[in-house]
This record gives C-alpha cells, structure tokens and sequence, in this order.
C-alpha cells in the first residue's frame, strides 16, 4: 500500500520567515495530495491540495507543489505569522473509486515564534 | 451549513467493552471515512462508506465495523476494547475526493 514520509516532524521559525514542509510518496499511482492544518485539540482542516495533472498551486501565502517523477511534493508557507502555529499533516490518495483513500504522513509541528 | 458533526465528544470505557461512534456528513456529502489518530501521529484510514456499503477498507480487525445509512450519516462500532483502541476517532465526508473532518470522538479505554 502507499507510504508517505513527511519531514521535518519538528520546525521552529521567526515570524515573517517562510516555511517548507516536504512528503515523499510511495505509490505512483497516486495523482491527490491534500495538506491539512491540525491546531491543538481541534479538527484537521484542509488549507490546499493538489492534484496530479498539475505542478503548482497557490493560495495567498501558501503553495503546493508536486514532483511526480521523484514522487515528493511541498507546502511553502511564506511570511509566517503566529497563527501559522500548528501540526501540518500531508497526505497522498491512493484511488479506488471514484472516491479517495488518504494515507496521512507522521505530521510536522510549526512553531512561529513572534 | 453545518459541517460534519461527530457525537459523542468523549468516551471513557473499560476493555472488552463494545463502543459505537456517530457521524453525520457534511450537507451534500455522500461518502463517509473513519480515521483513527493516535497521539502524535497522522490519522490512519480505518474504512470508507458510499452508498451504504463499505467501499475501502484499511488494516484494521474486523473488530471495526461501521454502518451508513439513506441519510448519508454513519457510525463505527468497536467490539472487544483493548487498552491500544484508545484514540482520537475522526469521521471525514467527502464528495469529488475533498475530504472534511469532524471535529472527533475521543475514546479512552481503560
């Protein structure tokens, strides 16, 4: 089944630094990549995703992007803010219908320091 | 709009005991998935629901054992309770691939 890596588990930045997150993913057939944000004691919340047809995408101060040939894809975060802290957990979809299956990475915790 | 909501928020049982989790989709969502997320780990796909029948399912025992109904909404039943069950239980509903989650069931076996 599919496996995804994510690294790092642990990333501390100074406030209006950027942030990068990266996942490797081992099923080639995977073609959705959603990223979610995951606050303490509180629901993991979609905040982008992409799908395999497509190498970017942005959103404000957030972006994805997606390597199909070396099967690893990145959420950028640019000019962090406090808020920004939180556990950011990707995931790769390994299709089986018309619906998905999401296998998740471990998750990273940011901290944005003010 | 309501999004997804998951009943109950919390659950204390012993082990051996049977336990069941509720989940109601999100407004126009027909599919529903039931993760496990332990403390410190992403979730782990348990199984998923469309049409009220189970389409995927990950590496759980049969112990997992769900239910969708005409509405949409869903519950997860866990036979046997081992001390290793006790996690947060997420249901997500989705339709066209975007999955949104519910905000958990928090199940404690002692």
């Amino acid at each position: 089944g599919e496996n995804v890596e994510q690294h790092p588990s642990t990333l501390s930045v100074q406030e209006g630094d950027s942030a990068v997150i990266k996942c490797t993913y081992s099923d080639s057939a995977s073609n959705y990549f959603p990223w979610y944000k995951q606050e303490l004691g509180k629901r993991p919340q979609l905040i982008i995703d992409i799908r395999s047809n497509v190498g970017e995408k942005k959103d404000q101060r957030i972006a994805v992007t997606l390597n199909k040939t070396a099967k690893h894809f990145s959420l950028h975060i640019t000019e962090t803010q406090p808020e920004d802290s939180a556990v950011y957990f990707c995931a790769a979809s390994s299709p089986g219908g018309s619906n998905y299956k999401l296998t998740f990475g471990k998750g990273t915790l940011l901290t944005v320091n003010p | 709009d309501a999004g997804v909501t998951q009943s109950p928020t919390h659950l204390i049982k012993t082990r051996g005991q049977q336990v069941t989790l509720r989940c109601s989709p999100k407004s126009g969502h027909d599919t529903v998935s039931w993760y496990q997320q332990a403390l410190g780990q992403g979730p782990q796909f348990i199984f998923q629901y469309y049409e009220e029948e189970e389409r995927q399912r990950g590496n759980f025992p049969d112990r997992f054992s769900g239910h969708q109904f005409p509405n949409y909404s869903s519950e997860l039943n866990v036979n046997a309770l081992l001390l290793g069950d006790s996690a947060l239980y997420l249901c997500a509903s989705s339709q066209q691939g975007r999955e949104y989650f519910g905000a958990g069931t928090r199940l404690s076996v002692l």
